[in-house]
């Protein structure tokens, strides 16, 4: 059960888009389509932006977005704004019922 | 209002266990998977483990197998972790998170629980 690949960090202008990699393998993120992705700001509790690969849950803004191919997932910010500077996680389902993070990206806004 | 409270920090000695609560109101929590994160100083978030909806079936990160114990009681709609054999890399944030069957993501979360090992 190893950690999920992400980038360290990420940095983007305001009104860009980015995106964040998340890389697994055949047995958790190529192998079902429960990738979830979470921000989390300094001090604060995860807030899930993404489930289920391409979910918003309601109340999300529409400038996240997710996908994945093969074993690789990707959340995807347009419109970039100075809110958006957080961490962000991917987690996904691994089998057996348990689950893996990502190491985490750090969003920086310039 | 859908909330999760957590108990307080807790400092312990390596060697040691530590148990932290988790209670769930404002819905019918023994409906839902319970999920522990954590979170060490500076650091990544890590599942650690789950427990089903009854309370009669938990699964671990592999990390953690045979140091933790996930329980679950539903009269008081409460969940537990505990930790044994504590050491300084185990100091962190505790999270519990809520899923609902079948959705594979978490939400809720609890407002962390610091757990420091220290001598």
């Amino acid at each position: 059960q190893s950690a999920l690949t992400q980038p360290a960090s990420v940095s983007g202008s305001p009104g860009q888009s980015i995106t964040i990699s998340c890389t697994g393998t055949s047995s958790d993120v190529g192998a079902y389509n429960y990738v979830s992705w979470y921000q989390q700001h300094p001090g604060k509790v995860p807030k899930v932006m993404i489930y289920a690969v391409s979910n918003r849950p309601s109340g999300v803004s529409d400038r996240f977005s997710g996908s994945k191919s093969g074993n690789t997932a990707s959340l995807t910010i347009s419109g970039l704004q100075a809110e958006d500077e957080a961490d962000y996680y991917c987690t996904s389902y691994a089998g057996g019922s348990t689950y893996v993070f990502g190491t985490g990206t750090k969003i920086t806004v310039i | 209002q859908v909330q999760l409270v957590q108990s307080g920090a807790e400092v312990k000695k390596p060697g040691a266990s530590v148990k932290v609560s988790c209670k769930a109101s404002g819905y019918t929590s023994s409906n839902y998977y319970m999920h522990w994160v954590r979170q060490a100083p500076g650091q990544g978030l890590e599942w650690m483990g789950v427990i089903d909806p009854s309370g009669t079936a938990s699964h671990y990160a592999q990390k953690f197998q045979g140091r933790i114990t996930v329980t679950r009681d539903t009269s008081t709609s409460t969940v537990y972790v505990e930790l044994s054999s504590l050491r300084s890399e185990d100091t962190a944030m505790f999270y519990c998170a809520s899923e609902e069957p079948g959705t594979a993501w978490f939400d809720p979360w609890g407002q962390g629980t610091l757990v420091t090992v220290s001598s």
